[in-house]
């Protein structure tokens, strides 16, 4: 059975940057059909999808984040990373990472780490 | 990028028929996808490609599409069902919907 499970620190200062990492287990991150995902939700309210990679490092992002993100893929590790510069409040949210199934016509999160609370806090 | 609509809530009696829409100008051409979230928990998809359901999902669930709407039906809702309903599309990029509170009471 695929786990997914986010790790990095739960506080991080404003302006800083936020690290978190996936860690990838029961299925390989080097699968051809898979993106891996980072998706977000502030308390209380809904779902923010950040950004995909695959395992080559081909990216598929909101551009609506896209100049504060970075994210990287370490498949020797089986992990994949995020980094999110520039921190605000509003940078407050439960972040998931998630397997992103991406085809011709499918384009859907079929797996889910149990998410991690990163708060932007002095 | 596009916007998905969906009601903030909506309220069923157990065994009931509870239907939860949403709508966006990209859903003829985009396929919707469903996920289902409890408190404190992650999402599970519930539903993929319009009509599809995963295994493990009950049967009771079922979605339709029409135009511009598709609709996530749970008949004869259970108390169990209760939780909050996110629809997702993507065409360039991944949306979702802003989330429905399924109510079972």
């Amino acid at each position: 059975q695929l786990q997914l499970q986010e790790s990095g620190p739960g506080l991080v200062k404003p302006s800083e940057t936020l690290s978190l990492t996936c860690t990838v287990s029961g299925g390989s991150i080097s699968s051809s059909t898979y993106y891996w995902g980072w998706i977000r939700q502030p308390p209380g309210k809904g779902l923010e999808w950040i950004e995909s990679i695959n395992y080559s490092g081909s990216t598929y992002y909101n551009p609506s984040l896209k100049s504060r993100v970075t994210i990287s893929v370490d498949t020797s590790k089986s992990q994949f990373s995020l980094r999110l510069s520039s921190v605000t409040a509003a940078d407050t949210a439960v972040y998931f990472c998630a397997r992103h199934l991406i085809s011709a016509t499918v384009k859907y999160f079929d797996y889910w780490g149990q998410g991690a609370l990163v708060t932007v806090s002095s | 990028s596009y916007e998905l609509t969906q009601p903030p809530s909506v309220s069923v009696s157990p065994g009931q028929t509870a239907r939860i829409t949403c709508s966006g100008d990209a859903l003829p051409k985009q396929y919707a996808y469903w996920y289902q979230q409890k408190p404190g928990q992650a999402p599970v998809v519930v539903m993929y490609k319009d009509t599809e359901r995963p295994s493990g999902i009950p049967e009771r669930f079922s979605g339709s599409s029409s135009g511009t709407t598709v609709t996530l039906t749970i008949s004869g809702a259970q108390a169990e069902d209760e939780a909050d309903y996110y629809c997702q599309s993507a065409d360039s990029s991944v949306v979702f919907g802003g989330g429905t509170k399924l109510t079972v009471l």
